[in-house]
């Protein structure tokens, strides 16, 4: 099943502008996780948010987490061409059998030049 | 370098088949997953496994089969019962700080 919902499902931004991607969840999770993935490759872990932190910054990302409305965001500023890529979040609630991350739907950034 | 080798890249498979997805890590990770990707979707997650000789089935399992025998290796065998098996697969594995992926491999039915 699906745990996370990203929103929108797709942007389109000038280089330079901020992105701000939405993910919502339904569940208790331990932590919400941010992947990026270019067209047709693997996924590359960005940033990890603990249930109890609030915001983290990885240099220009920042990451925002709500566990009051199960909710996070994904700001990355300045964006550049670079970044054009889907982004994912993950929240991983650790069950009795171990760590597994559930995955949202994704969010198809593009940053025009 | 640590990391994940998923081999082949592209794979083709003839109705009927079984075919087995390889996926090494160097990375001394205990936990490894593998999830299937369908194209404009998110991973969905297929089989997991903690540690050697344990491993539990993820929210797609019914058509696939996996062994841990060692540490480092997690392959995935895709059967003939699996009926709708063309999509993209990656193999992750983790030490607990966030998920190394594999860069995929494409599967076929031809």
């Amino acid at each position: 099943s699906q745990q996370g919902e990203e929103d929108p499902q797709a942007l389109s931004i000038q280089e330079g502008e901020n992105a701000t991607m939405n993910c919502s969840y339904k569940t208790s999770i331990n932590n919400l996780q941010w992947y990026r993935q270019n067209s047709g490759r693997g996924l590359v872990h960005l940033i990890l948010i603990r249930s109890n932190e609030r915001e983290k910054h990885s240099g220009r990302l920042r990451v925002t987490l709500d566990t009051s409305k199960k909710s996070s965001s994904l700001l990355i500023t300045a964006s550049r061409a670079a970044d054009t890529a889907s982004y994912f979040c993950a929240t991983d609630a650790r069950e009795t059998s171990g760590s597994r991350l559930t995955f949202g739907e994704g969010t198809q950034l593009t940053v025009n030049p | 370098d640590g990391g994940i080798t998923q081999s082949p890249k592209y794979l083709f498979r003839k109705e009927g088949q079984n075919v087995t997805l390889s996926c090494e890590q160097n990375l001394n990770h205990d936990a490894m997953y593998w999830y299937r990707q369908d194209p404009g979707q998110g991973l969905r997650l297929i089989y997991y496994s903690q540690i050697v000789n344990d491993f539990q089935k993820g929210d797609i399992a019914e058509g696939y089969s996996v062994s841990r025998e060692k540490k480092e290796s997690f392959p995935l065998t895709v059967t003939s019962a699996q009926k709708n098996p063309t999509a993209f697969y990656l193999c992750a594995s983790t030490q607990g700080n966030g998920y190394t992926f594999g860069s995929g491999t494409r599967l076929t039915v031809v």
